[in-house]
């Protein structure tokens, strides 16, 4: 069965600094896709960054990029320059791909972001 | 503005009472989700919908119905089988089904909902 492992309940940063929030996948999949989301104290799911299986380069959205490493099966987030708004939980999922054409997404239990000023 | 609009925001509900969730979406995307997130925990898929008039259960859909007889509407019927329906309820949506490029998922405010 598909897995996605996030190991560190909740990490704390200084402001202006980089972060790394860690990901782990498990997949029998040849072709999957990777997602990071934000989930702020109101609840909503923001999406941040997506990483195709078979993307060649690592995807970059602005301050947030993706340290892809597919023979560790490792899909870990980078923060650049924190900032007080980037405290938040962070949730990694994978797209699991299901018969019909269906697919959905499978979610790590998360980490809590905290940046400190 | 194109988005996803879940009503209510809180909802309390007493034991043995079915209660209805609200999604409605105009971003007109095919596909829609919904997930259960308990406290200090990720998200797991209910139901989702990838075209009108049909649906497929989720990884925890026992309790659980939905419908889908609009594109921009997937309402969510917690039903009084659900032994523990108190938790944070969010509804998504996405272009269309498949595998192919981001195709992310794009999610509602949600719904508290809290059983008395």
């Amino acid at each position: 069965a598909q897995k996605i492992t996030q190991t560190q309940p909740g990490m704390f940063v200084q402001e202006k600094e980089a972060v790394t929030l860690d990901c782990t996948y498990d997949t029998s999949d040849p072709s999957y896709g990777l997602f990071w989301y934000k989930q702020p104290s109101s609840g909503e799911m923001i999406f941040l960054i997506y990483q195709g299986s078979y993307d060649q380069q690592n995807a970059t959205e602005g301050r947030y990029s993706l340290n892809f490493q597919k023979a560790r099966k490792s899909a870990n987030l980078v923060i650049s320059a924190s900032q007080l708004g980037d405290s938040a939980m962070y949730f990694c999922a994978m797209r699991e791909l299901l018969s019909g054409g269906y697919n959905k997404l499978i979610f790590g239990a998360g980490t809590r972001l905290a940046v400190h000023p | 503005d194109g988005g996803i609009t879940q009503s209510p925001k809180y909802l309390f509900r007493k034991e043995g009472q079915n209660v209805t969730l609200s999604c409605e979406q105009n971003l007109n995307h095919d596909a829609m989700y919904w997930y259960r997130q308990d406290p200090g925990q990720g998200l797991r898929l209910i139901y989702y919908s990838q075209i009108v008039n049909d649906f497929q259960k989720g990884d925890i859909a026992e309790g659980y119905s939905v419908s889908r007889e609009k594109k921009e509407s997937f309402p969510l019927t917690v039903t009084s089988a659900q032994k523990n329906p108190t938790a944070f309820y969010l509804c998504a949506s996405s272009i269309g089904s498949g595998g192919e490029g981001s195709n992310e998922q794009f999610f509602g405010p949600g719904t508290r909902l809290t059983v008395l």
